[in-house]
């Protein structure tokens, strides 16, 4: 069955410093991954998405996440990290298919300090 | 473009009463349509979805039901509220049968409900 980790529950950066959250995935075939982000009380925007290609994927608002097949992971990637950056974001992994279901990992929080 | 729309966006209900969360989707056809709730902490968890009219799939045995009178219409409904039905609900729709996951979902802005 398709699973997504997201190991850290909470991530505190300072603003301007460089940003990684952690995925891990659990798929049999090459999946379609995805990362999203939710403001307090919002619905998901989505960041990025990887499906084929190249595995270096480029989103909004400056994130990038790197997909490696082997260590099956997707992570997020930002260089320098903004105050507004402070949200959740979910990381999420889906099958091709009739029904399209995506399985959503338990998200991780960021907070930015000043 | 499209668009969704959700809605009420937030709900007080007491224990016992019932429920009718709507979602409908505009500027496309035969969408497939998904209810999440997300409570405090455990991240989104898929309720519903839905690839056609009348299709309705249920993910976990609860308190809800699902409809879909129309093609872009999703209804979340529940006969008696419980406590533990307070969360965040979301709808969200993807391309349909003749494609593409790599679209990805778009969602609505949510549904606070609260039973009291």
């Amino acid at each position: 069955a398709q699973s997504v980790t997201q190991p850290d529950i909470h991530i505190t950066v300072s603003e301007g410093a460089s940003l990684e959250l952690r995925c891990n995935y659990s798929y049999g075939a090459t999946p379609y991954l995805f990362w999203y982000v939710q403001s307090p009380g919002q619905g998901l925007q989505l960041l990025l998405k990887y499906f084929s290609g190249d595995t270096l994927v480029q989103g909004i608002k400056g994130f990038e996440a790197e997909f490696k097949r082997s260590q099956s992971s997707f992570n997020l990637r930002k260089p320098s990290v903004h105050w507004s950056d402070a949200a959740e974001y979910f990381c999420a992994v889906g099958a091709s298919g009739n029904t399209g279901k995506l399985i959503f990992g338990q998200g991780t929080t960021l907070q930015v300090k000043p | 473009s499209q668009t969704i729309h959700q809605w009420p966006a937030t709900l007080v209900q007491p224990v016992g009463s019932p429920l009718s969360l709507e979602c409908t989707v505009e500027g496309t056809s035969n969408p497939n349509l998904y209810w999440y709730r997300q409570a405090a902490g455990r991240g989104l968890q898929l309720l519903f979805y839905s690839v056609g009219i009348g299709q309705i799939s249920s993910e976990v045995p609860q308190n809800l039901s699902a409809s879909r009178p129309q093609d872009r219409q999703f209804i979340l409904s529940s006969k008696k509220l419980l406590l533990s039905d307070s969360g965040f609900y979301l709808c969200a729709w993807s391309v349909g049968t003749s494609g593409e996951l790599n679209y990805g979902y778009t969602f609505g802005s949510g549904t606070r409900l609260t039973v009291v």
